[in-house]
């Protein structure tokens, strides 16, 4: 069975500051792996997508997510962090089956300080 | 912008009303879902569709009833819905079902029950 732990339910940096954001998976099959960013009050926006092309994967607004198969994570990563980042991101495994079902994590909400 | 547009983005309705909620996208897209966004849990998928079929429906209670009348549109109609319903519902489009396919969201309906 596919699942998704995201390991802190809150992180606080400062502004300019490196972001990490924890993510380990369980999953039967080769996975497709993603990050969401859900602003207060919005939809889902997708950060970024791995699919087995390349073990870093780029994303958007200078987001980046490491494959790591060893360690069964896919941490998400910012050299610094904005303002603007602050929101809830989650965490999304892609279970197999025929269609796409999509797995959350319980999300990680990030604040981001002067 | 996504490309799928939710409406209302805000309901409160009574134990006894009839409502319904409204998803349109306009990428193109075969497949779309409804998930439901709960305080303090993980974002549950409740319907898939594929080419306007239902093709997973998530142990979800009779009183939701999607509808999929074309690939652009999709509806959830609520009857007789609880307090505990109370939610965030996000509907998402996919270009197909497949896993790993990306889906867009929606910005999501606040629906509140009282």
């Amino acid at each position: 069975a596919q699942s998704v732990t995201q390991l802190d339910s809150h992180v606080s940096v400062s502004e300019g500051t490196p972001v990490l954001l924890r993510c380990n998976y369980s999953s039967s099959y080769s996975p497709s792996l993603f990050w969401y960013v859900q602003h207060p009050n919005k939809g889902l926006q997708l950060l970024l997508k791995y699919t087995s092309a390349a073990t870093l994967v780029k994303g958007i607004n200078g987001f980046e997510a490491e494959f790591k198969k060893s360690e069964t994570s896919f941490h998400l990563t910012k050299p610094s962090a904005h303002m603007s980042d602050a929101a809830e991101y989650f965490c999304v495994v892609s279970a197999p089956g025929g269609y796409n079902k999509l797995i959350f994590g319980a999300g990680t909400r990030l604040a981001v300080h002067p | 912008e996504t490309g799928v547009t939710q409406t209302p983005r805000h309901l409160v309705m009574g134990m006894t009303n009839k409502k319904s909620l409204k998803c349109e996208q306009h990428l193109g897209h075969n497949a779309m879902y409804w998930y439901k966004q709960s305080a303090k849990k993980p974002l549950e998928l409740m319907f898939v569709y594929n080419f306007k079929e239902q093709t997973e429906n998530n142990s979800v209670p009779s009183r939701f009833s999607p509808e999929c009348p074309n690939s652009s549109h999709l509806f959830l109609h609520l009857h007789t819905l609880q307090p505990e319903d109370s939610a965030l519902y996000l509907c998402a489009s996919s270009q197909d079902r497949g896993t790993g396919s990306k889906a867009f969201f929606g910005q999501g309906t606040r629906l509140t029950v009282v």
